[in-house]
């Protein structure tokens, strides 16, 4: 089952503030985000583990809640480098399936 | 250290021939993904292997295939091509145990004309 993104689409201005949520139908093991810019492949942001460990990157964080089977990326102080489309995946039996992902504009 | 290599990036195909794509991860990964990528469909997981073994696999028709070697490299082979399958095709890479993330490849963009 593909998890599920909200918002489809955000614009912001250089500097503001965004979230970036995902959700699932199924319990999950993990949740990983993926940055990926036009024509290029997804890059690898950050794991979050069952039992809250995270991994990944120093300047984007993310929570994990298990009950509810969401996670959420939080974007702070958005720079221009930010623009590009976000992922979530959920991982089960070796299978990392992706939401539809969000399109990320942060304009100066 | 290399990334993941995927050949060729770019293909050209005629409707109802085969195509073969490669995926090289980097040295040490035992599992490959592979995955195919379209504006209207985003990324849909295909196959994924580990070890020669194909682990998972996902609702794709069966000319949809892959192999995985004993040095890792993978290859997914598509057969009696259609229009429908002009896509991204990205391989991702990833420890035995995937808690550092996937490595993605840069690509193969397949057009069947």
């Amino acid at each position: 089952q593909q998890p599920v993104q909200s918002p489809q689409a955000v614009i912001l201005r250089e500097g503001e503030d965004a979230v970036i949520n995902c959700s699932s139908s199924k319990a999950l093991y993990s949740v990983h985000w993926y940055r990926q810019k036009h024509g290029e492949a997804p890059v690898f942001l950050m794991i979050l583990l069952k039992g809250g460990e995270q991994k990944g990157h120093e300047k984007i964080s993310a929570s994990f809640n298990e009950k509810k089977q969401q996670s959420s990326l939080y974007l702070t102080a958005s720079q221009l480098s930010y623009s590009g489309t976000y992922f979530c995946g959920t991982e089960s039996a070796s299978r990392l399936t992706f939401g539809e992902g969000t399109q990320l504009t942060v304009n100066p | 250290k290399a990334g993941v290599t995927q050949t060729p990036r770019y293909l050209i195909k005629t409707r109802g021939q085969q195509v073969t794509l490669s995926c090289s991860p980097i040295s040490g990964h035992r599992s490959v993904s592979w995955y195919q990528q379209t504006p209207g469909q985003g990324l849909q997981f295909l196959f994924e292997y580990f070890s020669e073994t194909q682990r998972n696999k996902g609702n794709f028709p069966g000319r949809f295939s892959g192999r995985q070697f004993s040095n890792s490299r993978s290859e997914m082979n598509v057969s009696t091509l259609e229009l429908g399958d002009s896509a991204l095709y990205l391989c991702a890479s990833s420890s035995s145990t995937v808690t550092y993330g996937y490595t993605f490849g840069s690509g193969t963009r397949l057009t069947v004309v």
